[in-house]
């Protein structure tokens, strides 16, 4: 029972460097979110993906894009990665309308 | 805009006695409420999910309840453990949307 699986655990980037965090469930869920989480600010809305096929952005869309590849997966890019994106990044999905959250384990990023 | 506050944002209680978490959100047009745990360094999982039209929720020494038209949920814990210390995040989910609205959380620490 995996329930959302993120890839990788850890990444150290240089400052300038690309990379995509993968994000993958397994419920069936209809929609997809990628959240950061930094000391003293909470968990804030990057992305979202409705429903296959849409997504929009949250609070802090910059310097971020996605892509729903399918309904089972939601990755999040960094075109040019910089040291204030040092964060942790979780993804979580939902069944559409009033389902609760499932989040993944979370992926540490580390900007130097 | 929903704001969700949890306070206080730290607290210790002694192994054994009972736990109680508050949350407030300021807008009462909710679809749910979702309390979550979280441990150091690791992602969130679900404790409870409680739909608008419920009172409260139940699972093992957990117990939440909602109280909508007050803007208020409180998720109790008996007879504390020194598992349970962690932090506990409370969300609300607003009509109109299938956004998260995260509180900071409560971060507990149960003293053997």
């Amino acid at each position: 029972n995996a329930g959302v699986t993120q890839t990788p655990k850890f990444q150290v980037l240089k400052t300038g460097q690309s990379m995509t965090l993968q994000c993958a469930q397994d419920m069936n869920h209809n929609s997809m979110y990628w959240y950061r989480q930094d000391p003293g600010m909470g968990l804030r809305l990057i992305y979202y993906s409705a429903s296959e096929g849409t997504t929009d952005k949250g609070e802090v869309p910059n310097g971020y894009n996605v892509s729903r590849l399918n309904k089972r997966e939601f990755s999040l890019r960094l075109e040019s990665a910089a040291p204030s994106q040092t964060s942790v990044y979780f993804c979580a999905s939902s069944e559409a309308g009033r389902g609760g959250y499932t989040f993944g384990s979370g992926t540490r990023l580390t900007v130097v | 805009k929903q704001e969700v506050t949890q306070i206080p944002a730290a607290l210790s209680v002694p192994e054994g006695e009972n736990l109680v978490l508050n949350c407030s959100f300021t807008d009462s047009a909710i679809y749910n409420l979702q309390w979550f745990r979280q441990d150091p360094g690791k992602g969130l999982t679900s404790l409870l999910l409680i739909q608008s039209s419920q009172r409260e929720q139940t699972s093992g020494r957990l117990n939440a309840s909602l109280d909508k038209s007050s803007g208020r949920s409180t998720l109790y814990i008996a007879a504390s453990q020194p598992g349970d210390s962690a932090t506990y995040l409370c969300a609300v989910l607003p009509y109109g949307n299938n956004r998260l609205a995260f509180g900071k959380g409560n971060q507990v620490v149960v003293i053997p």
